[in-house]
């Protein structure tokens, strides 16, 4: 079954570091996102890219993300200057159309800033 | 802004009941919801989606309602096995380019 790989599964950084979270959705998805989830919190959408481009992004996505879709098959996250409050499982998922299908969500990458 | 609450942080319930779980929301109209299961440390995984002209849908044990008119969706497992034990998460997109979670209820099934 086709599914969303996340790597790496933990990376620990030091504070100010830039990150890149790697995602790699499923081949023929068209629509991709971003979401974070802070220990013991709930899902929090951070962004999402459509046709090359961001369609929508929450308050948390502010200059310090960007997101990439460097090739036909990779999506990445990037952290400029990360903080201690950025330290969160993030997740990737994909969909094949819009909002009347399903998200597939990788395992995550589990963001550890000291 | 949008906001989807889901009742109960936790339920516990002996193996073979039926677990009822609610989600609510406010200040939007979605068109879909869908319901999500997550374990410990792993991402969500989609259990189901239901159409604002759909009342009721069904995947095995589990069963959804959706009432638009009092802005809830029931969450039902039927015969439930200690298996079911994990959170489920309510989700309600807006517009297809966002998805918002709500807290999830975390249900224990007691063998």
């Amino acid at each position: 079954e086709p599914e969303v790989t996340q790597t790496p599964s933990h990376q620990v950084t030091q504070m100010g570091q830039e990150v890149i979270l790697r995602c790699v959705p499923i081949s023929n998805h068209l629509y991709f996102y971003w979401y974070r989830q802070i220990l013991g919190q709930k899902v929090e959408f951070l962004v999402s890219f459509y046709n090359n481009e961001i369609s929508e992004k929450s308050e948390i996505f502010d200059d310090q993300f960007s997101v990439e879709r460097p090739d036909g098959s990779n999506f990445t996250l990037k952290i400029r200057s990360t903080k201690l409050e950025d330290s969160a499982m993030y997740f990737c998922a994909s969909r094949k159309q819009g909002a009347d299908t399903e998200a597939f969500f990788g395992q995550g990458t589990r963001l550890t800033v000291v | 802004s949008q906001k989807i609450e889901q009742n109960s942080e936790a339920l516990n319930i002996q193996e073979g009941k039926t677990a009822t779980l609610t989600c609510n929301y406010t200040n939007y109209s979605p068109a879909y919801l869908q319901w999500y299961r997550q374990d410990p440390g792993r991402g969500p995984v989609f259990l189901l989606l239901i159409r604002e002209n759909e009342k009721e849908k069904r995947k095995e044990r589990l069963k959804v309602t959706f009432d638009t008119t009092l802005k809830q969706s029931l969450f039902h497992i039927t015969a439930s096995q200690p298996a079911d034990s994990a959170t489920y998460l309510c989700a309600l997109d807006t517009g297809g380019f966002k998805t918002i979670f709500g807290a999830g209820t975390r249900l224990f099934v007691k063998a």
